[in-house]
């Protein structure tokens, strides 16, 4: 089974400030990375996703993430962040190989990034 | 707004009391799903439907009931429910059921179980 490690729950960071959060995932094998955002009492929103390609994804928000196989890592960063980034942060991943009738998103348990004025 | 509603927002409940959640989206998606969300763990899918039909179920206690209609509603049925199951009941759907679909969320019920 597939497991997501958020290395960091809590990020306290600078605004204007860069900031990287760290993914790593078990598996060796292909894999689909996603990365979720939670704002305060309100559902996940998809920041970005790598499914294949240019390791270095863009999302939304001014966010990126770099796929790395060989340290199976997938982490998010931001070069200057805001006020309203503070939030929570999901890294998930999925098996391509599953079959048509399978799903499993598995997520990690989260890093809740403040920005501080 | 990601078009995916969840009603109600937050939910009180007693043990002994039956209640439904209930998820609507409009999004002509075919997969729709539950998730819990509790302090400190990671989110854990409870069930997945597709075509409005059961196609996950991840050991959920019985006390959890879900219903699928037809494939815009979603709802979960609460009986006799435990305080640890209090948390937050996230909603999700997605185009298709696989894993290179984007999965679209709704805000979640609150459900605290007194």
């Amino acid at each position: 089974a597939q497991s997501v490690t958020q290395l960091d729950s809590q990020v306290p960071v600078f605004e204007e400030a860069p900031v990287e959060l760290r993914c790593n995932y078990s598996s060796s094998v292909s894999v689909y990375l996603f990365w979720y955002v939670q704002y305060p009492n309100q559902g996940l929103q998809l920041l970005l996703k790598y499914l294949s390609g240019s390791t270095l994804v863009k999302g939304i928000n001014g966010f990126e993430a770099e796929f790395n196989k060989s340290q199976t890592s997938f982490h998010l960063r931001k070069p200057s962040v805001h006020i309203s980034d503070t939030a929570e942060y999901f890294c998930a991943v999925s098996d391509p190989n599953s079959g048509a009738g399978s799903y499993q998103l598995t997520f990690g348990k989260g890093t809740k990034l403040s920005v501080i004025p | 707004e990601t078009g995916v509603t969840q009603t109600p927002r937050h939910l009180v409940m007693g043990m002994t009391n039956k209640k439904s959640l209930k998820c609507e989206q409009h999004l002509g998606h075919n997969a729709m799903y539950w998730y819990k969300q509790s302090a400190k763990k990671p989110l854990e899918l409870m069930f997945v439907y597709n075509f409005k039909e059961q196609t996950e179920n991840n050991s959920v206690p019985s006390r959890f009931s879900p219903e699928c209609p037809n494939s815009s509603h979603l709802f979960l049925h609460l009986h006799t429910l435990q305080p640890e199951d209090s948390a937050l009941y996230l909603c999700a759907s997605s185009p298709l059921q696989g894993a290179n679909t984007e999965a679209f969320f709704g805000q979640g019920t609150r459900l605290t179980v007194v």
